[in-house]
């Protein structure tokens, strides 16, 4: 059984800020994390993928994350918000690669001027 | 770049009808494709898996005969969705798994209203 949690419903930072999106997962066998990314209206768009290589996952548009096996974390994070990370951003956990996964509620990132 | 579509992009219905709803893989062959639904300021939902030739797995709690899947090719999915109600409104995404590579692509969803 897989599930996610994402800390956190709404998120808001000012525009140059840190962001920083926590997600929790529990698998009963090793993961596979993923984090999209959802405009309004729009499907999913995949921000980073870890798959076992390294901890440390580096994304598009400046994301990244750490996957932490101890504290089952998986946190997204970018140094520097802009305007166009206004989003919805969903955590994901699956048994494979490209298996069905199991979404977290999602985290409504605003970014303010 | 891989790229998934899904038609029509909206649709609305009166209750009682049926709506076909598309996935297409443009530009690679997708031998598994995936349904969820998605509610306002929800997460997704997978409700099916699609394999091409065979017939799809539904999750706890679908019901097969109202939500009809047909994946008659390396690149088409279809879902139908027989009789709709309007508490079958919903935003439904569909992601398909490039063949050769593995790797998943959504598709840009389809919001039905069903009135």
């Amino acid at each position: 059984a897989q599930s996610v949690t994402q800390l956190g419903s709404h998120v808001s930072v000012s525009e140059g800020a840190l962001v920083l999106l926590r997600c929790n997962y529990s698998s009963s066998v090793p993961p596979y994390l993923f984090w999209y990314v959802q405009y309004p209206n729009q499907g999913l768009q995949l921000l980073l993928k870890y798959t076992s290589a390294a901890t440390l996952v580096k994304g598009i548009n400046g994301f990244e994350a750490e996957f932490k096996k101890s504290e089952t974390s998986f946190h997204l994070t970018k140094p520097s918000a802009h305007m166009s990370d206004a989003a919805e951003y969903f955590c994901a956990v699956s048994a494979t690669n490209a298996g069905k996964s199991t979404f977290g509620d999602g985290t409504t990132l605003t970014v303010k001027p | 770049g891989a790229v998934v579509s899904q038609h029509p992009s909206w649709v609305i219905c009166k209750s009682g009808t049926s709506v076909k709803i598309e996935c297409r893989s443009l530009d690679f062959q997708a031998t598994t494709m995936f349904w969820y639904r998605q509610f306002p300021k929800q997460s997704l939902m997978l409700m099916a898996t699609s394999n091409e030739g065979s017939k799809a797995t539904y999750e706890q709690g679908v019901e097969k005969d109202k939500f009809l899947i047909n994946h008659a090719s390396l690149t088409l999915s279809t879902l139908t969705v027989t009789s709709a109600h309007p508490e079958d409104s919903s935003f439904y995404i569909c992601s398909a798994r490039n063949r050769v590579s593995y790797e998943q692509y959504f598709g840009p969803g389809t919001r039905l209203t069903v009135t």
